[in-house]
């Protein structure tokens, strides 16, 4: 199956800094990207999706300004964790599938990035 | 709208014995209907998926049923293994929809 590869796995970063999360897809065009933020022992919630080449289009609660998401090219989206305070502690994790084509096609995850603002 | 509700786990078996997570959605039209498992610390990979009505989803054991009279998609494997422990994730997708939509997934804890 595609893959799908979310750097870094793990990171750990001072109150008040920004963070960066990218997601590339490896051998398929991503047309489309999907961040979500998962916490413990809970489901994923979707937090924005994004068009490669246009403006993220973020769910309700999100807020845009704190959560930037770049999708500059088919194959990588980032997201980009604002002045993170520690309530901004979870797991992120990126999705991505190709809508190019009429067919319903399978959406693909990464491995996910457990953020830890200290 | 879309909707997908997990029965709440953790759900705690003996090696060998036989598996079932209830899973039942809401959505218009026809959705295709998948389960996604979660390994500690990792991201989730496909289980298996069906896309209409009486597709029967299967991959390593594990088997789910598109029902669309009783809007299910159970999950089950006859014979789970202390390897199987994760959290897995009922899931759906529509047309009209890019994104999916998860369950709140069950924790699955195979004793040995």
């Amino acid at each position: 199956g595609a893959v799908v590869s979310q750097h870094p796995s793990r990171v750990i970063c001072k109150s008040g800094t920004s963070v960066k999360i990218e997601c590339r897809s490896l051998d398929f065009q991503a047309t489309t990207m999907f961040w979500y933020r998962q916490f413990p022992k809970q489901s994923l919630m979707l937090m924005a999706t994004s068009n490669e080449g246009s403006k993220a289009t973020y769910e309700q609660g999100v807020e845009k300004d704190k959560f930037l998401i770049n999708h500059a090219s088919l194959t990588l989206s980032t997201l980009t964790v604002t002045s993170a305070h520690p309530e901004d502690s979870s797991f992120y994790i990126c999705s991505a599938r190709d809508l190019s084509g009429v067919v319903n096609t399978e959406a693909f995850f990464g491995q996910g990035t457990r953020l830890t603002v200290v | 709208g879309n909707s997908v509700t997990q029965m709440e786990g953790p759900v705690t078996l003996s090696e060998e014995a036989f598996l079932t997570i209830n899973c039942t959605y809401t959505a218009t039209g026809y959705p295709s209907l998948f389960w996604y498992v979660q390994y500690p610390g990792e991201g989730l990979q496909l289980l298996l998926k069906a896309t209409k009505a009486d597709d029967k989803g299967s991959n390593k054991g594990f088997e789910a049923t598109y029902r669309k009279e009783t809007t299910s998609f159970h999950l089950e494997k006859g014979s789970v293994q202390v390897s199987d422990s994760a959290v897995y994730f009922c899931a759906l997708i529509n047309t009209g929809r890019r994104a999916l939509t998860f369950g709140s997934g069950t924790r699955l804890q195979v004793q040995p």
